[in-house]
């Protein structure tokens, strides 16, 4: 079955900064790759998505791209602020069907 | 106007006791699901319903069982719980087969005394 691994588990950058997530999945079969972010006592919310046949995938302070032969994606977040503070969670799926997530990371935004 | 809602939010009970969480979706969506999220976050699938279909059965002890009287409920019953049952419940949704992400309910966090 799939397995997805999440890097850092804990990621601390200064407000205007960038951060970077990085999961790699282990099944090549799986074709859909969402982002879900979780802030404290809430429920995961989708943020970002994007499917194999798309190497990049951009919405406002949000990207995330796709290396299918590398079987990684990474999830960028430009100018970061205050409200980005989060746990994020990456997932891979074959048909967005039983979602495997990633073992979370626990951004902190520093004012 | 929530798209995904479970209830309770919290459960608080003693071991051995028996429990349901109920789960309800507006959204028009043919897949419903059970995820775990345990101490560490970690967000686990357990049960998954298409169209009232069980399809996704992870290794999960048979004092879980989930129940889906139509595509849009999914409930879960737990019997004799234990202390290691102790986590936050997430129902979700999705239309499945790769038409879009999930909708996750508020979630239950159910703590066995």
């Amino acid at each position: 079955g799939e397995n997805v691994e999440q890097h850092p588990s804990t990621l601390s950058v200064q407000e205007g900064d960038s951060a970077v997530i990085k999961c790699t999945y282990s099944d090549s079969a799986s074709n859909y790759f969402p982002w879900y972010k979780q802030e404290l006592g809430k429920r995961p919310q989708l943020i970002i998505d994007i499917r194999s046949n798309v190497g990049e995938k951009k919405d406002q302070r949000i990207a995330v791209t796709l290396n299918k032969t590398a079987k990684h994606f990474s999830l960028h977040i430009t100018e970061t602020q205050p409200e980005d503070s989060a746990v994020y969670f990456c997932a891979a799926a074959q048909g967005a069907q039983k979602l495997v997530f990633g073992q979370g990371t626990r951004l902190t935004i520093n004012p | 106007d929530t798209a995904v809602s479970q209830t309770p939010k919290y459960l608080v009970t003693q071991m051995g006791n028996d429990k349901s969480i109920k789960c309800e979706q507006n959204l028009g969506h043919d897949t419903m699901y059970w995820y775990k999220q345990d101490s560490k976050k970690f967000l686990k699938i357990m049960f998954s319903y298409n169209n009232k279909e069980l399809i996704i059965n992870e290794t999960v002890p048979n004092r879980f069982s989930p129940k889906s009287p139509d595509k849009a409920h999914l409930n879960l019953h737990i019997n004799s719980l234990e202390l290691g049952d102790s986590a936050v419940y997430f129902c979700a949704s999705s239309h499945g087969q790769g038409r879009g992400g999930y909708t996750f309910g508020s979630g239950t966090r159910l703590t066995v005394v």
